[in-house]
C-alpha cells in the first residue's frame, strides 16, 4: 500500500495569512500515462469532503485561486496564499495511482488565530 | 441537482449485518462508478471500495480490512450502490460516505450515515 504522510497534524493562521500543507508518499504517483494521482481535499467542520485540487495542482470548478497546488513524484505541496476563516478543516492529500487501496493522509487541521 | 443521499445506518450488535444504500440523482447513474468511504469518531478517511459501472465490467474492489465481509452491489434501476456489511466489528463503528466516481477526482458526496457496532 502507499502510505501518504502530511505536514504539520495542524496549523494556526492569521487570516490573510499564508498556509502551506505538505504531503509526501511512499511510492511515486507519476503515472506512465503522464498524469500523477495526488489529489487534495477539505473536509469542513460536520461536511463531507470536498475536492479541492486534482493531478497535483489543478483547481476544482469554484476553488479560490488562493488554493494552489505543487510537487511531483513523491513530495506535494497545498499552499493557500490568504487563508479566510471559511478554510477552516482538515486537508487530505489522496492517491489514486495504486489501488486497492486508495489511500488517505492523515490529515492536517487548519484553524483560525 | 446532483445528489447522492445515504440511508440504513444504525445501531447495529457485533456480529450482525447492515446494508447502507446510496440513492443518487441528477445525473446518469450508469455512466458512474460508485465508491464508499467512512470516517471513524474522530478519525481520518478509510477508502471501503467501490463498484465499477455497467461498462466497465460491474465489478468491486475492496480494503482489506473489509474484504470477505463487505460487498458493494449497485441497482440501475432504482440508481441505488448498495453496501453490504456482513459480520460486523466494533472497529467498523464510523460514518460512511458514498461517493460518484472511483478514483482521484471524487467531486459528489452524499452527507454520510453513521454505522455503531456495539453490543
Amino acid at each position: 500500500d502507499i502510505v501518504m504522510t502530511q505536514a504539520p497534524l495542524s496549523l494556526s493562521v492569521t487570516p490573510g495569512q499564508p498556509a502551506s500543507i505538505s504531503c509526501k508518499s511512499s511510492q511515486s504517483l507519476l503515472h506512465s500515462d503522464g498524469k500523477t494521482y495526488l489529489y487534495w481535499y477539505l473536509q469542513k467542520p460536520g461536511q463531507p469532503p470536498q475536492l479541492l485540487i486534482y493531478e497535483v495542482s489543478n483547481r476544482f470548478s469554484g476553488v479560490p485561486d488562493r488554493f494552489s497546488g505543487s510537487g511531483s513524484g513523491t513530495d506535494f505541496t497545498l499552499k493557500i496564499s490568504r487563508v479566510e476563516a471559511e478554510d477552516v478543516g482538515v486537508y487530505y492529500c489522496m492517491q489514486s495511482i495504486q489501488l486497492p487501496p486508495l489511500t488517505f493522509g492523515g490529515g492536517t487541521k487548519v484553524e483560525i488565530k | 441537482e446532483v445528489q447522492l443521499v445515504e440511508s440504513g445506518g444504525g445501531l447495529v450488535q457485533p456480529g450482525r449485518s447492515l446494508r447502507l444504500s446510496c440513492t443518487a440523482s441528477g445525473f446518469t447513474f450508469g455512466d458512474h462508478g460508485m465508491s464508499w468511504f467512512r470516517q471513524a469518531p474522530g478519525k481520518g478517511l478509510e477508502w471501503v471500495g467501490f463498484v465499477r459501472s455497467k461498462a466497465y465490467g460491474g465489478t468491486a474492489e475492496y480494503a482489506a480490512s473489509v474484504k470477505g465481509r463487505f460487498t458493494i452491489l449497485r441497482d440501475e434501476f432504482k440508481s441505488i450502490a448498495y453496501l453490504q456489511m456482513n459480520n460486523l466489528k466494533s472497529e467498523d463503528t464510523a460514518l460512511y460516505y458514498c461517493c460518484r466516481g472511483l478514483l482521484g477526482g471524487l467531486e459528489i458526496w452524499g452527507q454520510g450515515t453513521m454505522v455503531t457496532v456495539s453490543s
